[in-house]
């Protein structure tokens, strides 16, 4: 079975703090995603890779950048936390190409206080 | 963009009855539909990928529709259990595109 692991199921942040988010994969999947889930307004992407040190802006990327130096682990990172910014993060990856499956991590709920 | 939209956004069932969850989209264009469940404060399982070529998948109790021509997808759940409880999102993916567009989900209950 495809495992995605986030590193934090729950994260307290302060306000201005830089707080990284890690995702690891375990079935070499080309694509991995960053979304957050808030409620009302659903799944939302943030950013996506498609390759190593390949990214793309989402709908929202606003706030954040990522990281991806190895195929396994995309990183998800809040340059300076705001309150709202608080919301579940999900990250996700799929084999290649487009649209093929996508598998999800367990989540992490950020708050940021 | 794609629009996908799912309704209702709750529903309560007994135990044992056939459950039916709808999934509209916007987009005729669609390359695949995915049904996932979620349960509170967790992540997403993928439950069905249908493809655009094909009609329906199965999994178990599970069975999933595809008619792109009306915008549409199902997915049935037979003989609900108090198990099947969660929430059910369909998600679309377009040919020239790597995002997702999720649906807000329905939210079902099954009552023992």
């Amino acid at each position: 079975d495809v495992k995605v692991t986030q590193s934090s199921r729950y994260l307290v942040k302060r306000t201005g703090e830089k707080v990284f988010l890690e995702c690891v994969q375990d079935m070499d999947h080309e694509n991995m995603f960053w979304y957050r889930q808030d409620p009302g307004l659903g799944l939302r992407l943030i950013y996506f890779s498609y390759d190593v040190k390949m990214k793309e802006k989402g709908d929202i990327p606003e706030g954040y950048s990522v990281s991806r130096e190895k195929k396994e682990r995309f990183s998800l990172i809040l340059e300076s936390a705001s309150t709202n910014q608080t919301s579940m993060y999900l990250c996700a990856s799929s084999l290649d190409g487009l649209n093929t499956e996508a598998f999800f991590g367990q989540g992490t709920r950020l708050t940021v206080v | 963009k794609q629009e996908v939209t799912q309704i209702p956004a709750a529903l309560s069932v007994p135990e044992g009855e056939n459950l039916v969850l709808n999934c509209s989209f916007t987009d005729s264009a669609i390359y695949n539909l995915q049904w996932f469940r979620q349960d509170p404060g967790k992540g997403l399982t993928s439950l069905l990928l249908i493809q655009s070529s094909q009609r329906e998948q199965t999994s178990g109790r599970l069975n999933a529709s595809l008619d792109k021509s009306s915008g549409r997808s199902t997915l049935y759940i037979a003989a609900s259990q108090p198990g099947d409880s969660a929430t059910y999102l369909c998600a679309g993916g377009r040919s020239n595109d790597y995002k997702l567009s999720f649906g807000a989900g329905t939210t079902v209950t099954v009552r023992a």
